[in-house]
C-alpha cells in the first residue's frame, strides 16, 4: 500500500508570508494531484503533475514534482486569507482511484 | 467544470436507524464513482469504489454488510449507513470522474456531515 506524508501537518502563518508544503511518497507517483479543501467541502483540484521534474505556476502557487516522481512540493508566494484549508496531495493508483496524502492544514491569519 | 451534488449535507441520526446519501454527477456520465470518509482535520480515506451496473469494490477493512452501495444509473451511486453508531460519525465524501473522456481530474462532492447520537 502506497503511503503519502505530507508536511508540515499544521502551519499557522501571517498574511504575506510565503510557505512550501510537502508531499512524499512511499512509491514512485503515477499521477500526483494537489488538491485545497474548505470545512464542510470537498476537495478542489488545484493541478495535476506527471513528469519528473515538471514544474506548474498557479498565480501565486508554485508546484513541483521531483525529478525521481517521489516528492512533490507546493510553495504559494505572499499568502492571503483566502489560502487558508487543508492542502492535500493525491496520487491515481489505479484507472481513476486515487489515494490522499495526510493533509498540511494551512491557516493564514490577517 | 462538471458538477457533482451530495445530499444530505448534514444529517442526525439515533443510534440504530439506517441514513442513505446520494451523490450525483449533474452534468457528465460516471461509469465509477468514489466514497471516501474523513475524520476531523484528517485526510479522505477511501472506503469503496461504486460501480455502474455491478458490485461496489471495497477497500480493506470497510464492511461491505454496514455501507451498502449502489449504483443503479450513469449518474447517481447512494451510500447507505445501516444501524448507525456513534462511531459511524463523520464527513462522508462522493467523488466521480467523467465517463469516456480519459481525464484523471476527479470532482467532488460538497460532502455530508453525519452525526449519530
Amino acid at each position: 500500500t502506497q503511503l503519502l506524508e505530507q508536511s508540515p501537518q499544521f502551519l499557522s502563518i501571517q498574511e504575506g508570508e510565503n510557505l512550501t508544503v510537502y508531499c512524499n511518497s512511499s512509491s514512485v507517483f503515477s499521477s500526483l494531484q494537489w488538491y485545497r479543501q474548505e470545512p464542510g467541502e470537498g476537495p478542489v483540484l488545484l493541478v495535476t503533475v506527471v513528469t519528473g521534474g515538471e514544474v506548474k505556476k498557479l498565480k501565486r502557487l508554485t508546484f513541483q514534482f521531483g525529478d525521481a516522481r517521489k516528492d512533490s512540493s507546493l510553495h504559494i508566494t505572499a499568502a492571503q486569507t483566502g489560502d487558508t484549508g487543508l492542502y492535500l496531495c493525491a496520487d491515481q493508483y489505479n484507472f481513476n482511484k486515487f489515494y490522499f496524502g495526510s493533509g498540511t492544514k494551512l491557516n493564514v491569519k490577517p | 467544470g462538471a458538477v457533482v451534488s451530495q445530499h444530505p449535507s448534514r444529517v442526525i441520526c439515533k443510534s440504530g436507524t439506517s441514513v442513505k446519501i446520494e451523490c450525483r454527477s449533474l452534468d457528465f456520465q460516471a461509469t465509477t464513482m468514489f466514497w471516501y470518509r474523513q475524520f476531523p482535520k484528517q485526510s479522505l480515506m477511501l472506503m469503496a469504489t461504486s460501480n455502474e451496473g455491478s458490485k461496489a469494490t471495497y477497500e480493506q477493512g470497510v464492511e461491505k454488510d454496514k455501507f451498502l452501495i449502489n449504483h443503479a444509473s450513469l449518474t447517481l451511486s447512494t451510500l447507505t449507513v445501516t444501524s448507525a453508531h456513534p462511531e459511524d460519525s463523520s464527513f462522508y465524501i462522493c467523488s466521480a470522474s467523467p465517463h469516456g473522456t480519459g481525464t484523471e481530474k476527479l470532482f467532488f462532492g460538497s460532502g455530508t456531515q453525519l452525526s449519530v447520537l
